[in-house]
Formats: structure tokens, sequence, C-alpha cells
């Protein structure tokens, strides 16, 4: 019962902006949106999270729609060690349990 | 300023051998969860631990697999006699343990079970 729906690949330009979109049309009032990225056989990476405001941190910037059912992940200059698959969540207070779906593979070119 | 550390990053053991995954959580945090990988898919969650007590090992295998959170020391997670289907990336996360959903889980490098 995925909570998130991404598409399941994307290609950006070296040096462009990066638009991850995620809909999470059932997304309850006490849900976060949380994204996580892996690189290759690497663990997984933190990126960032929000509840209903926009947020900003050093490595991206994360747009929620007022009614909350999509958000927009942004790499505002991507470059080749941005390539990733790229995981969108939707977390409930006190749930510990993250559940990866297949999340965006996103590939930047040189 | 060290994150989430997991040894060894390989293993290699035959089917019967036993595989001890270690996993120290970043300064601060006591709170510790282990997922999996098998090839070509997500992660699944594995179980959650804090210190000296397991709080839900509902994604364990029920048999052959176990974990712990000493007091002192590192996270284990222990599989007995492995078997070919056990090869996976195993992860381990930490969280400070904050209530509510700002306690942002951090992942380690993992470490990677081959079964021969």
């Amino acid at each position: 019962d995925a909570k998130t729906t991404q598409p399941p690949s994307m290609d950006c330009a070296e040096g462009r902006a990066a638009n991850l979109p995620c809909n999470h049309s059932t997304i309850s009032g006490n849900e976060y949106v949380y994204w996580y990225r892996q690189i290759h056989s690497q663990g997984p990476q933190y990126i960032i999270h929000g509840l209903k405001n926009n947020e900003t941190n050093e490595m991206a910037s994360l747009i929620i729609t007022e009614d909350r059912k999509s958000s927009t992940l942004i790499l505002p200059h991507a470059t080749l060690r941005d390539t990733a698959v790229y995981y969108c969540i939707v977390r409930g207070i006190n749930d510990y349990k993250l559940s990866f779906g297949a999340g965006t593979t996103v590939t930047v070119r040189a | 300023n060290a994150g989430v550390m997991q040894n060894p990053r390989h293993l290699v053991r035959r089917r019967g051998q036993e595989a001890r995954l270690r996993c120290s959580p970043m300064k601060g945090h006591s709170h510790v969860y282990w997922y999996r990988q098998l090839p070509e898919e997500g992660l699944k969650f594995m179980v959650y631990l804090q210190k000296e007590n397991i709080i839900d090992e509902s994604g364990m295998p029920k048999e052959r697999f176990s974990a712990e959170f000493p007091k002192e020391g590192p996270s284990i997670l222990r599989i007995q006699q492995v078997v070919r289907g056990d090869s996976a990336a195993y992860f381990c996360a930490s969280s400070m343990g904050l209530a509510g959903s700002t306690d942002t889980q951090y992942f380690g490098p993992g470490t990677r079970l081959t079964v021969l």
C-alpha cells in the first residue's frame, strides 16, 4: 500500500536544477514528507524533510503544495555526484519504520 | 563528527556459518534501526532497538536472526547458519530518539554480506 508515487527515472544536465516530483495524495495532517537518496553501493543519505512549509538546506529545497498532496525536491545545481536513487517517504509522528519504495533514479549528465 | 559506523563493510561466509554485523550509532544517538536490502530491491525494516531493549523486531525473520544493543558497545545483528538467501546489504541507522517526526534517522555505509 504505497503512500508515495515517484517517476521511475529522470535525466538532468549538469549545472541545471533537478526537480523531482512526488505524489502523496493520501497524506494525513500529521505526516511529514522525507527525502533520502542512495548513491550506488552506499547507505541512504538524509536530504530534507517538511510538514507543510517549504524547506531549504545546504543540499536541496522542498516545495510542498498547499493541499499537501504532492511535493517537489529541488537540487539547485545538479552535479555528477548527485546521480542516485531518490526516495520520497511519508512518515507519521512516531513512525520509525521508513518505507522505501522504488524511488526515482536520477542520472546527471555532463 | 563521525557518522554511523558499520563493520565489516564486506563479509563473506559459507553456508552454515555465522555472520555478525556491527553498528556504532552517531554520537548522542541512543536508537538504532537495522534494514536489509536484497539485490535489486528496496530497503526493508528489520528491527528497532534502544540501549538494552528491543522495541520492534517485526521485520526480522523468525529464525536464525537476532539483534542486540548492549549498554556498552555497538549494536550487533547476528545471523546464524547463513543461507544464500541472506546475501544482501544490511544497513544500520541511528537517531536521537526524539518524540515526533523530527527524529531523523541517519544511515551507515552498510555491510554487504555474501554467502557462498
